[in-house]
């Protein structure tokens, strides 16, 4: 149902990097800003980008965002297993005027 | 500070009709710009995008659920509720709304979440 997609899930040792994508298409990420969301297991959702690349305050710079045409990208830098989590794109699909979300990616710390 | 909490049912039978109430604080549903969101999480599964109702009383819902979407708002009790009719076991999730950030569509603050069971 998620018209966003992300891969089901992205691994790396500590301290390494990691990237998540974000692929969409111009009725959503190609005109719109995209937030992320990290999620714990069995807790809401929490805002850790917004605006393609702003990260609200108290997020650390480990987390970066950033857009490029129809497609988004979240890195973490310097994994830590603290980081292990679901996280999510999402952004506004302006032919739906609905917001939309990702399919999700697990972040595993190996 | 602002928080958002979701209270309801935890069982619904199908068919039944599910009403969600999203009590909040640190913010006023009067102010121009606020909006308030909900959102739903099958267990196991994404993210989806439900209802969204602004300060004006305005309201937006997901195309595929909008036949059986209400959202409305009481300003004086700070409270959003969320109805779904004709309820169905895969509707099963966890239901949470959260506050939309003024002039921008983006979901800064979360409540807890609630775990509705759709179940005869």
């Amino acid at each position: 149902q998620s018209v966003l997609t992300q891969p089901p899930s992205v691994s790396a040792a500590p301290g390494q990097k990691v990237t998540i994508s974000c692929a969409g298409s111009s009725s959503h990420i190609g005109n719109n800003y995209v937030s992320w969301y990290q999620q714990f297991p069995g807790t809401a959702p929490k805002l850790l980008i917004y605006d393609n690349n702003k990260r609200p305050s108290g997020i650390p710079d480990r987390f970066s965002g950033s857009k490029s045409g129809t497609s988004a990208t979240l890195g973490i830098t310097g994994l830590q297993t603290g980081d292990e989590a679901d996280y999510y794109c999402g952004t506004w699909d302006s032919s739906l005027s609905s917001y939309v979300f990702g399919t999700g990616t697990r972040v595993t710390v190996l | 500070q602002i928080t958002l909490k979701e209270s309801g049912p935890t069982l619904v039978k199908p068919t039944q009709t599910l009403t969600l109430t999203c009590t909040f604080s640190g913010f006023s549903l009067s102010t121009n710009g606020v909006g308030v969101g909900w959102i739903r999480q099958p267990p196991g599964k994404a993210l989806e995008w439900l209802a969204l109702i602004y300060w004006d009383d305005d309201q937006l819902y997901s195309p595929s659920l909008k036949s059986r979407l209400t959202v409305t708002r009481d300003t004086s009790k700070n409270q959003v509720v969320l109805t779904m009719t004709n309820m169905d076991p895969v509707d099963t999730a966890t239901y949470y709304c959260a506050h939309r950030r003024v002039g921008a569509m983006i979901f800064d603050y979360w409540g807890q979440g609630a775990l509705v069971t759709v179940s005869s």
